[in-house]
This record gives structure tokens, sequence and C-alpha cells, in this order.
């Protein structure tokens, strides 16, 4: 069975700019949570999303934005990129929301 | 409010001795725990969970960790250690009870492991 995949697995972006990141959870999954993991440091929550619905948002700016579609697929949005946004993106999936999830292997955006 | 901190973020230990990864939390409603590992450049993997079950709690590749709510620990161990186990753990807290189940995550303890 394929797990969590993610896309792309690296990308370089400048500041300014605009990235899209794409995520497909475990088949039966429908919840999609996403996660920031900055060099040396633990995940932080960023958004999770259950049948196409936000469930939660972590504390980040309004140029992080998400969606999930009706596949349960998922996109996460960073406008307007910072420096500081460079990280490994981790998407994860669940069965309903629980709380065992499941990592992808994350995209890592570097801002240069 | 939750929050994780793992104490120790470098733990070196020789290949075959007792791996002990210190893990405390604070939660103001029963929480789940949870230990994932992270390989180089790897996503997390699970490697146990803590639901309100049994307080010991077995995982993959030989790990496991006892809930102690007394001291608000989560300690992750293995008897044994080999080469592979080298990477990142982090330990994870979340509440048992809402929609909204996201995870606080501990800043992680790189273990290395010593020939």
């Amino acid at each position: 069975d394929a797990g969590v995949t993610q896309s792309p697995t690296h990308l370089i972006k400048t500041r300014g700019q605009h990235v899209t990141l794409r995520c497909s959870p475990i088949s039966g999954h429908k919840s999609v949570s996403w996660y920031q993991q900055v060099l040396g440091q633990g995940p932080q929550f960023i958004f999770q999303y259950y049948e196409k619905e936000e469930r939660g948002r972590g504390n980040f700016p309004d140029r992080f934005s998400a969606r999930q579609f009706p596949n349960y697929s998922s996109e996460l949005n960073v406008n307007a990129l910072l420096l500081g946004d460079s990280a490994l993106y981790l998407c994860a999936s669940s069965l309903s929301g629980a709380n065992v999830l499941t990592f992808g292997a994350g995209s890592r955006l570097t801002v240069l | 409010a939750q929050s994780v901190t793992q104490l120790g973020s470098h733990v070196s230990v020789s290949e075959g001795a007792l791996v002990l990864l210190r893990c405390n939390y604070s939660s103001s409603v029963p929480p789940y725990l949870f230990w994932y590992v992270q390989y180089p450049n790897q996503g997390l993997q699970l490697l146990l969970k803590y639901t309100s079950a049994a307080t010991l709690v077995k995982g993959i590749n030989g790990f496991e960790a006892e809930f102690k709510k007394s001291e608000t620990s989560f300690h992750l161990t293995k008897p044994s250690a080999h080469m592979s186990d080298a990477a990142e753990y982090f330990c994870a807290v979340s509440s048992n009870a809402g929609n909204n189940r996201k995870l606080i995550w501990g800043l992680g303890t790189s273990l290395a492991v010593n020939p």
C-alpha cells in the first residue's frame, strides 16, 4: 500500500514568491494535517482538514492557506515567502482526525 | 495548554548499551502520548503511543515507554542499542478529546550510537 506521498520533495524559491505543496493521504484516510519543521526543531502544527473542512489552525500568518479536495488530497499554499519559511513541510494523514498520524517524507523548501 | 519537554538534545550511547530518552509533559486533560523517530532526510515514523490503556507501552524496533502520571513522564527505553537506532527522536502530546487533535511536539533528541 502506498503511504503518504508529498510533492515536490525539494524546491528552492526566492523571497516574495508563492509556493504550493501537495499531499496524497493513505487510501481510506480522510484527515490531512500539515506541519512545519524548521531545522533543529520539532514540528509545528499548521492546519488540519477532515472531510474537506478545516478542523484546526496553528499560529501561522494568513500567508499560509490550505485546502482538501474531494479525493482527500491536500494542498498547502504559502504566499509572499520569507527567508524564515525555509523548512521541511510535513503532511500527515489519519483515518478520522484521530491521534495516530502517518507522515510523508516531507517537502523541503528553501527560500533565498 | 499542553507542552512537552525532552531532556537532553543529544544522547550518545555505545552499541549494546541501554537507551533512555526522557520526555516530560504538561497537560490539563488526560493526554495521548507518542514517540516518533526521524531518520535523516525522512519523515516521522511512529514508534509507540499511549492512549490511556496499559501504562507500559511496547513499540517497534524493541522500544518501549512507560507512562507515569505522578511524574508526568513518558520516557523511551531500549535495552540494547543498535547502530541503526541512530536518529532524531520526538515526543509528542495530544488531548484525547475533541475533533482537533493536533500534536504538540518536543524539540527532539538526537541519538548517536557508537561502535
